[in-house]
């Protein structure tokens, strides 16, 4: 079936570091690829997307770029902030199935001052 | 644009009581929106698809007759965890879709039963 496996955390970073997250998907078709923002005791919010091979998605330093070879979704931050620090969720949509998002498992990024 | 409003944010009850939770989509119609439930340091299990006008959809393994939902309008669907007991302490949380993919999320709310 349809699957999202990322990184697995918890990933402590200083300020300023780079971020990488790793994403891989297997999906029958061609899926919209995301990644979702979750800060402590909140609901999920979009950081950006991606609908078609080589699309980059961006937002807020973001960015993550659909690789149909790899099947890879990474996402990365040149240089983090304290305000960064939440759990990050890669996600994919197929028509085909409802229009469902199934999750990656979550990766927890925490960065220090 | 694109918000979605759940209410209440938190709430506590008594095993054997029913709780409801609403999730409203503030400045746009959505004709699909999605109920999950998340544990603690847990992804999102989806629980249901509820579409405006018509039955919800469950997944497999969620009791239909315990997790009551309701579209009754494009912009409200409910959530009704019926004689709630310890083990549906979650926080739970809806989304609603805007276009074909992409979906708006509210803010969750934290269900604990005593």
């Amino acid at each position: 079936g349809d699957s999202v496996t990322q990184m697995e955390g918890p990933v402590t970073l200083s300020e300023e570091a780079f971020l990488t997250i790793n994403c891989t998907y297997t999906a029958t078709g061609y899926p919209s690829l995301f990644w979702y923002v979750q800060y402590p005791g909140e609901g999920l919010q979009l950081l950006l997307k991606a609908t078609k091979a080589d699309d980059k998605g961006s937002n807020k330093g973001f960015e993550a770029t659909y690789r149909k070879e790899t099947t890879s979704f990474h996402l990365e931050k040149g240089s983090v902030q304290v305000s960064d620090s939440a759990v990050y969720f890669c996600a994919l949509l197929l028509p085909s199935n409802d229009y469902k998002l199934s999750f990656g498992a979550g990766t927890t990024v925490t960065v220090r001052a | 644009g694109a918000v979605v409003s759940q209410h209440p944010s938190w709430v506590i009850c008594k095993s054997g009581t029913s709780v409801k939770i609403e999730c409203r989509s503030l400045d746009f119609q959505a004709t699909t929106m999605f109920w999950y439930r998340q544990f603690p340091k847990q992804s999102l299990m989806l629980m249901a698809t509820s579409n405006e006008g018509s039955k919800a959809t469950y997944e497999q393994g969620v009791e239909k007759d315990k997790f009551l939902i309701n579209h009754a309008s494009l912009t409200l669907s409910t959530l009704t965890v019926t004689s709630a007991h310890p083990e549906d302490s979650s926080f739970y949380i809806c989304s609603a879709r805007l276009r074909t993919d992409t979906q708006y999320f509210g803010p969750g709310t934290r269900l604990t039963v005593l």
